[in-house]
């Protein structure tokens, strides 16, 4: 079975600095793609950045960045000089390539003060 | 252009009732998605279209659930005897092309109560 797990519930950083969320995941497959959704208050869910579990490179979207270990199944995601508007619940999810569910994480509420 | 669009985007519903929740998702938009997201929790897989085709149910949680897209865009979402476990945001996504690694889009989600 497919599962994803995010470990921190909450966590609060000051206006400007990196903050980095945990992810870890488990699957059987070789094929599959790791997500980071955001979903700020009373707003939609948004895609923030993905990775191919094939590439080794980690991918990069501006501020944010991931550290994508296969061997380790972990996917955290890097934010830098973060901003009030990073204020968030941020989810981790992944897919398969043979099948069609998201599996997501629980979610990691982040806050960010002025 | 417009996004996904969820109507209503909160219904109230006494115990028993039956309701049904549209998803307007992106126009050309081939695959669908719908999630159940409960309070503090991250979304859970209901559903998935591809076109017109239901081609995984699996996360339906009971026979109470049905969803349908009959012509390949608009989908609906009902429940009939509403349950209060069925008290959740219901999450609807869309996706251009249908494989693994296409962003979903995803609606404001429609806030159901069961009292």
């Amino acid at each position: 079975a497919q599962t994803v797990t995010q470990s921190q519930p909450e966590m609060s950083v000051q206006e400007a600095e990196t903050v980095t969320l945990s992810c870890t995941y488990d699957t059987s497959e070789n094929n599959y793609y790791l997500f980071w959704y955001k979903q700020p208050p009373s707003r939609q869910m948004i895609l923030v950045i993905r990775q191919e579990a094939y590439k080794q490179q980690n991918a990069t979207e501006n501020r944010f960045s991931v550290n994508f270990q296969k061997a380790a199944k972990s996917f955290s995601l890097k934010i830098s000089d973060s901003q009030l508007g990073d204020t968030a619940m941020y989810f981790c999810a992944s897919r398969m390539d043979s099948n069609y569910q998201l599996i997501w994480g629980a979610g990691t509420k982040l806050i960010i003060k002025p | 252009g417009a996004g996904v669009s969820q109507s209503p985007r909160y219904k109230v519903a006494k115990r028993g009732q039956d309701v049904a929740l549209r998803c307007d998702p992106i126009s050309g938009h081939v695959s669908l998605f719908w999630y159940q997201q409960a309070l503090g929790q991250g979304p859970e897989f209901l559903t998935y279209f591809q076109n017109e085709a239901q081609l995984d149910k699996s996360g339906l949680p009971s026979d109470r659930f049905f969803a349908e897209r009959p012509e390949g865009s608009v989908s609906t979402l009902k429940i009939q005897r509403t349950q209060q476990e069925d008290s959740a945001v219901y999450l609807c996504a869309s996706s251009l092309r249908q494989g693994p690694s296409e962003t979903q889009y995803f609606g404001p989600g429609t806030r159901l109560l069961v009292l």
